[in-house]
């Protein structure tokens, strides 16, 4: 199994919801990535975590909230969020943590947001 | 911070055709990654190349590594439908992360 299974495909929210996007892997890959991407630009990384603890926040606002209960799992908890959050959000594992782009990245498909 | 950058940012071409695009860097690198993205979903791995590696083949795709030029370049020959994606080049950034470059969108024309 190479897949990365991302939940929901879609997701419309208002500003005063709470949601939560999910990101499943069963290669055993220890780390695992939330990356954002806008229309026609490349992916933002968000977080990254390795062996299930945050190794990586890339200054984040806290309206975004990542979570890794086990090493297949990782949700990104979102609230409050803006207009301007309405993005692709992308999941990502790697078999190790990269170390000098040296590890192959794996995506899910994304969950594409919408924000009102 | 972007470290990569394509060129061109947009190609069309004939199916059938070749297409090249190139990836350009500002800082010494040790590992070249290119990915595939079609419209709206997530991005595929296509090809790494090391630092002392000058060219890599895999099917239809050819990948250079030009490091005294901080450039490499992805050719994708006899071109097909189902190559009409945006294709990114990615490299290695600091503490680890992986930084993208803008990407090429490449149309192949019926």
């Amino acid at each position: 199994d190479t897949e990365v299974t991302q939940t929901p495909k879609h997701l419309v929210m208002g500003m005063t919801n709470k949601k939560s996007l999910k990101c499943e892997q069963h290669m055993g890959h220890r780390a695992m990535y939330w990356y954002k991407q806008k229309a026609k630009k490349p992916p933002e990384l968000m977080f990254v975590y390795s062996y299930e603890k945050l190794s990586i926040n890339e200054s984040v606002p806290s309206r975004f909230s990542p979570e890794c209960p086990n090493s297949s799992l990782l949700n990104l908890h979102l609230h409050a969020l803006q207009p301007e959050d309405s993005a692709l959000y992308l999941c990502a594992s790697s078999r190790l943590l990269q170390q000098r782009a040296n590890e192959k990245l794996f995506f899910g498909s994304g969950t594409q947001l919408s924000v009102l | 911070s972007q470290q990569g950058e394509e060129d061109p940012q947009a190609l069309s071409i004939q199916e059938g055709e070749n297409a090249t695009m190139n990836c350009s860097y500002k800082t010494s690198i040790n590992n070249l990654q290119w990915y595939r993205q079609n419209s709206g979903r997530g991005l595929v791995h296509l090809i790494l190349i090391r630092s002392n590696e000058r060219e890599k083949h895999s099917g239809r795709l050819r990948v250079t590594l030009d490091t005294s030029k901080k450039s490499s370049s992805l050719l994708i020959t006899a071109s097909r439908a189902a190559d009409t994606a945006s294709y990114f080049c990615a490299t290695d950034g600091r503490d680890d992360k992986i930084i993208f470059g803008k990407g090429t969108r490449l149309h192949i024309l019926p």
